[in-house]
């Protein structure tokens, strides 16, 4: 099945600072990369996805990068603020359930200090 | 629109017990999806309904675990004999699922379970 790497583990930027978080997938017929934000004790929500018909994809200050050859994409987040402060999943789909259910990479958490 | 909802929040058990959480996914929505997540570590897939279909049992960790999905819409989730390990929050999500392309997940807001 499709295993994802996600890193790094914690990341600590400044107010304004980039953050970039890289995830890597071994299923080379994936086709659906997305992103979600996690605050302390809510759920996951959707923050950007990327589809394999595109190399890259942006959203305000936030942006998705593909690279299928060496199957690996990337959050990009410009201008952090602190509310931007969360912990970020990437996923793939699961070859097993007809690229339908999700495999997580383990996550990454954000704190932008203020 | 409303978002999924699940119930309880909070289910406190003790080991050997059964528990069952509920999901009401997105009216419409075809698909649903029953996620594990254990304190600080990533989403581990559970099992997956799309329609009327049987469901998609892969990432069930034991026989302990059961979901049902009624007339379409509305899952069980279950876990019988609770063991302390089960303890998380069980996530389910929904998509309204096309034809050949993974749809967005919509999740919602879990239930945390702990076992004593």
């Amino acid at each position: 099945g499709e295993n994802v790497e996600q890193h790094p583990s914690t990341l600590s930027v400044q107010e304004g600072d980039s953050a970039v978080i890289k995830c890597t997938y071994s299923d080379s017929a994936s086709n659906y990369f997305p992103w979600y934000k996690q605050e302390l004790g809510k759920r996951p929500q959707l923050i950007i996805d990327i589809r394999s018909n595109v190399g890259e994809k942006k959203d305000q200050r936030i942006a998705v990068t593909l690279n299928k050859t060496a199957k690996h994409f990337s959050l990009h987040i410009t201008e952090t603020q602190p509310e931007d402060s969360a912990v970020y999943f990437c996923a793939a789909p699961r070859q097993d359930t007809g690229r339908r259910a999700l495999t997580f990479g383990s996550g990454t958490r954000l704190q932008v200090q203020p | 629109g409303a978002g999924v909802s699940q119930s309880p929040s909070n289910k406190v058990t003790e080991k050997g017990k059964d528990v069952e959480l509920r999901c009401d996914p997105i009216s419409g929505h075809t698909a649903l999806y029953w996620y594990r997540q254990s304190l600080g570590q990533g989403l581990e897939f559970l099992i997956y309904f799309q329609g009327n279909s049987a469901p998609d049992k892969s990432g069930l960790p034991s026989d302990r675990f059961s979901a049902e999905r009624t007339g379409g819409s509305v899952s069980t989730l279950t876990i019988q004999r609770t063991q302390q390990e089960d303890s998380a929050v069980y996530l389910c999500a929904s998509s309204n699922t096309g034809g050949g392309v993974t749809d967005t997940q919509y999740f919602g807001p879990g239930t945390r379970l702990t076992v004593l």
